[in-house]
Order: structure tokens, then C-alpha cells, then sequence
């Protein structure tokens, strides 16, 4: 069972350009909605975090955008580099849980110069 | 480099066998976590321990298992290898083992013939 589903598997973006991902939820007990980096030959790494009392969190170029009644997310990157290329992971999970992570299948963006 | 170190980087084997993969946290976390990740399943949490004891247990096989030791690394057992256990697998670790940041290790790229 697929408990966080993300889209688009992958993605192609011009420099300068928004990328977009997003993710849908199931478990309403999730509360904690980190979003992972990962280069080629490397491990996952976090971006970015935000947990349901905030709508919108930003750091630098990259902002995460919450819909707890949609029970949907999404990370933009803005002004896109292609330093950015990499495969982004969505993940969630609950606290009384202890911080076991379900992540999102995954979307692999390529950031053309 | 996140501090987490994984011991061996590869690992070729055959159906049948069993291995031991290793994993250091970073200096002073207590918590360590294993993932699996592969083409067709994706990230997916296996088990997480904390100061020594099991804190969460997620998709993990019964040939599967793992434990933390007392100066704080971590071996995951592979046991009856199959053709589908071939995948990375990822050691991560945490402060505390509550919600907070994951830090990835690189990784063990198991592959069975």
C-alpha cells in the first residue's frame, strides 16, 4: 500500500524555470512531511521540512506548500540551476511512529542550461 | 558527507548466501535506521533502532535482521539471499530517533546472482 504518491515521476525544466512536485497522502495521522535530495551515487539528503501548523515554509529557492485538508504537499524550486538535477523524495511520517520515514516513489528532475 | 559510514560499498553474492552490512552513525546519535531502495520498490524503511533496542519495524523479511550494538553501530543480516533482494541499502541516522533529520550514509549496492 502506497501510503504518499508523488508525481511526476520525472521532470525536465529550463535554468531560470519553476519545478514543480507534488504529493498526496493518506495516513491523517501523518505530521511530519520532510522532502529528500538525492545525487547519483549518493544518499538521500534533506531539503527541506515542515510539519501541518504552517501552510507554507521557504528556504532560499525552495518552498514547500501544505494542504492538510487536501491532504496534499508540494516543493517548488525556483529560479531552477542545473546544479539543482537530482531525484527529490517525499516523505512523511507520524510521531508515535518514532521517525520511521514513508517516502513517495520518487521524481527525477533534469535542469537543462 | 553526512558522517554516516557504511561498510561494504558493494557486495556480489550468490541466491542462498548471507551477508552483513555495516553502519556507523554520526558522532553522538544515538538513533540508526535501515532502508532498502530499488527500481521497482522504491525507499522503503526496514527497521529503526534507538540507544541499542528496536524503536519501529517497517517492511523487513524474516530473513531480514538487525541490531545496534553498544558503541552505536548497526549490522544488517541478509540471510537466504534471493535474485530480489538486490537493491541499496541505506543506513541513516538521527539525534534522537524522534522526528527530526535523517542523515544518510552512501549506501551498500548489493547485487545477487
Amino acid at each position: 500500500q502506497q501510503q504518499v504518491k508523488q508525481s511526476p515521476q520525472s521532470l525536465i525544466v529550463q535554468k531560470g524555470g519553476i519545478s514543480i512536485i507534488n504529493c498526496a497522502y493518506e495516513n491523517t495521522a501523518f505530521d511530519y512531511f520532510p522532502w529528500y535530495q538525492q545525487f547519483p551515487g549518493k544518499g538521500p539528503a534533506l531539503l527541506i521540512a515542515i510539519r501541518p501548523d504552517v501552510s507554507e515554509k521557504k528556504e532560499g529557492r525552495f518552498t514547500i506548500s501544505f494542504n492538510k485538508s487536501a491532504k496534499q504537499f508540494s516543493l517548488h524550486i525556483m529560479d531552477s540551476q542545473p546544479g539543482d538535477s537530482a531525484t527529490y523524495f517525499c516523505a512523511a511520517s507520524e510521531n508515535n511512529a518514532g521517525n520511521m520515514l514513508t517516502f513517495g516513489g520518487g521524481t527525477r528532475l533534469m535542469v537543462k542550461p | 558527507d553526512s558522517g554516516v559510514t557504511q561498510t561494504p560499498k558493494h557486495l556480489i553474492t550468490a541466491t542462498g548466501q548471507r551477508v552483513t552490512l555495516r553502519c556507523s552513525p554520526r558522532s553522538g546519535d544515538l538513533s540508526v535506521y535501515w532502508y532498502q531502495q530499488s527500481l521497482d520498490q522504491g525507499l522503503q524503511f526496514l527497521i529503526q533502532y534507538y540507544n541499542g533496542e528496536e524503536r519501529a519495524k517497517g517492511n523487513i523479511l524474516e530473513r531480514f535482521s538487525a541490531q545496534q550494538f553498544p558503541d552505536l553501530h548497526s549490522e544488517l543480516n541478509l540471510s537466504s539471499l534471493e535474485l530480489g533482494d538486490s537493491a541499496l541499502y541505506f543506513c541513516a541516522s538521527s539525534r534522537s530517533g524522534l522526528q527530526e533529520t535523517q542523515y544518510f550514509g552512501p549506501g551498500t549496492r548489493l547485487l545477487v546472482l
